[in-house]
């Protein structure tokens, strides 16, 4: 079975510019979430999509934003990139919630550097 | 708020033992993930605890006291290979989201 897939792998980006993240997430899961993982802090939740509905939101403005597909791709895009946008960008995939959790299986990660 | 705490970095001796603490003060629990990801790497599933109590699988185990917000996972008769980070999580089923501590890093020395 292929694990969560994530593109492209690196993205070299300057200040105001916009950047645009896949995510694929393994086959018969219907939710995707994307975490940031800036350096020397730790993984901080993005946004939870779950059969192409947006779920729940962690604490970003709102010029991070995303999409999720009829296929359950995902898509993460960061609008008038700053500095502090540089951070690898984790997608994980999970089955619809139908107990009390579901476990997230991560993708390899994008890493955007914003120059 | 939510707020939790690993040690940043650890270092041990392959073939000892390591315990890493996870302290946390979260609105809402429901369960505690630990994940391991080595460096460049996808971190990976390795428990998740919802109930007091410790919880065994093969070389690592992990505990949890809800009552004092404290976890530890144990790492046993380490190898090289155990060098990575380890991520404490507090699952909130409110909003099905997971909240990271910063990871501790553990370092297996020959």
């Amino acid at each position: 079975e292929a694990g969560v897939t994530q593109s492209p792998t690196h993205l070299i980006k300057t200040s105001a510019q916009q950047a645009t993240l896949r995510c694929s997430p393994i086959s018969g899961h219907t939710s995707v979430y994307w975490y940031q993982q800036a350096l020397g802090l730790g993984l901080q939740f993005l946004l939870w999509y779950d059969e192409g509905e947006e779920r729940n939101r962690g604490n970003f403005p709102p010029r991070f934003s995303g999409r999720q597909f009829p296929n359950y791709s995902s898509e993460l895009n960061v609008n008038a990139l700053e500095l502090e946008d540089s951070a690898l960008y984790l997608c994980a995939s999970s089955r619809t919630r139908d107990r009390e959790y579901n476990e997230q299986f991560f993708g390899p990660g994008t890493r955007l550097t914003v120059l | 708020g939510q707020n939790i705490d690993q040690p940043t970095e650890m270092t041990a001796t392959e073939g000892a033992i390591v315990q890493i603490n996870c302290t946390y003060q979260t609105s809402g629990f429901n369960g505690l993930f630990w994940y391991q990801q080595h460096a460049g790497e996808a971190p990976t599933f390795l428990s998740y605890n919802v109930l007091d109590g410790l919880e065994e699988k093969g070389r690592f185990s992990s505990f949890l006291s809800r009552s004092k917000g404290y976890s530890y996972l144990l790492l046993k008769e380490l190898q090289m290979k155990d060098s990575a980070s380890y991520l404490c999580a507090v699952y909130k089923a409110a909003g099905n989201k997971l909240t990271f501590g910063g990871g501790t890093r553990v370092l297996v020395k020959p």
